[in-house]
């Protein structure tokens, strides 16, 4: 799977638009690109996925450039409770293939 | 959304007894499930893979005479640490595919605090 890349931290007012980047560089046309977020001392929940079309559900948004080689996931209006480590994560859809988890980025929403 | 649930949330057991943790998607099959260990201030690291009414695939240098796992159904896995070990101390984290998501989306549980005394 290909690797990405994510700023270690990043901080956002409560109520404003949090933009998290990600850079994958090396995407293949058949992977995905996932994300997760982990707050503290809790398993990481699914927040959104995408393969090239820009996708949006209840939590978030994921725009995904015309390359493919980084992508931005927006939580529109930042709670307290988004204080969380983001992780961004490319793979193959279906199949066998398993989440590798990187470093991801601590986001700390701040009143 | 899908849900995972694990039993239990914590556990502390004194050195070289066996522990075992339950791990169960609620509302969906999953006929692939993984176990996950995250120790403080790191990542989570995957340690095995295991497919329903299949041995488990085992993570390099994950030893799995030590680290049992059992998936006798589509929504109950379990890993047993056995003889555990202070080193074992960690937060043990299950996951589960969803087998009805065409893209294979996992889904995660609360995961499972190990103190060993």
């Amino acid at each position: 799977d290909a690797k990405t890349t994510q700023p270690p931290s990043m901080d956002c007012a409560e109520g404003r638009a949090a933009n998290l980047p990600c850079n994958h560089s090396t995407i293949s046309g058949n992977e995905y690109v996932y994300w997760y977020r982990q707050i503290h001392s809790q398993g990481p929940q699914y927040i959104i996925h995408g393969l090239k079309n820009n996708e949006t559900n209840e939590m978030a948004s994921l725009i995904i450039t015309e390359d493919r080689k980084s992508s931005t996931l927006i939580l529109p209006h930042a709670t307290l409770r988004d204080t969380a480590v983001y992780y961004c994560i490319v793979r193959v859809a279906g199949g066998y293939s398993t989440l590798t988890f990187g470093k991801g980025t601590m986001l700390l929403v701040s009143p | 959304g899908a849900v995972v649930s694990q039993h239990p949330s914590r556990v502390i057991c004194k050195s070289g007894t066996s522990v075992k943790i339950e791990c169960r998607s609620l509302d969906f099959q999953a006929t692939t499930m993984f176990w996950y260990r995250q120790f403080p201030k790191q990542s989570l690291m995957l340690m095995a893979t295991s497919n329903e009414g299949s041995k488990a695939t085992y993570e390099q240098g994950v030893e799995k005479d030590k680290f049992l796992i059992n998936h006798a159904s589509l929504t109950l896995s379990t890993l047993t640490v056995t003889s555990a070990h202070p080193e074992d101390s960690s937060f043990y984290i299950c996951s589960a595919r969803d087998r009805a998501s065409g893209t294979g989306t996992q889904y995660f549980g609360p995961g499972t605090r190990l103190l060993v005394l």
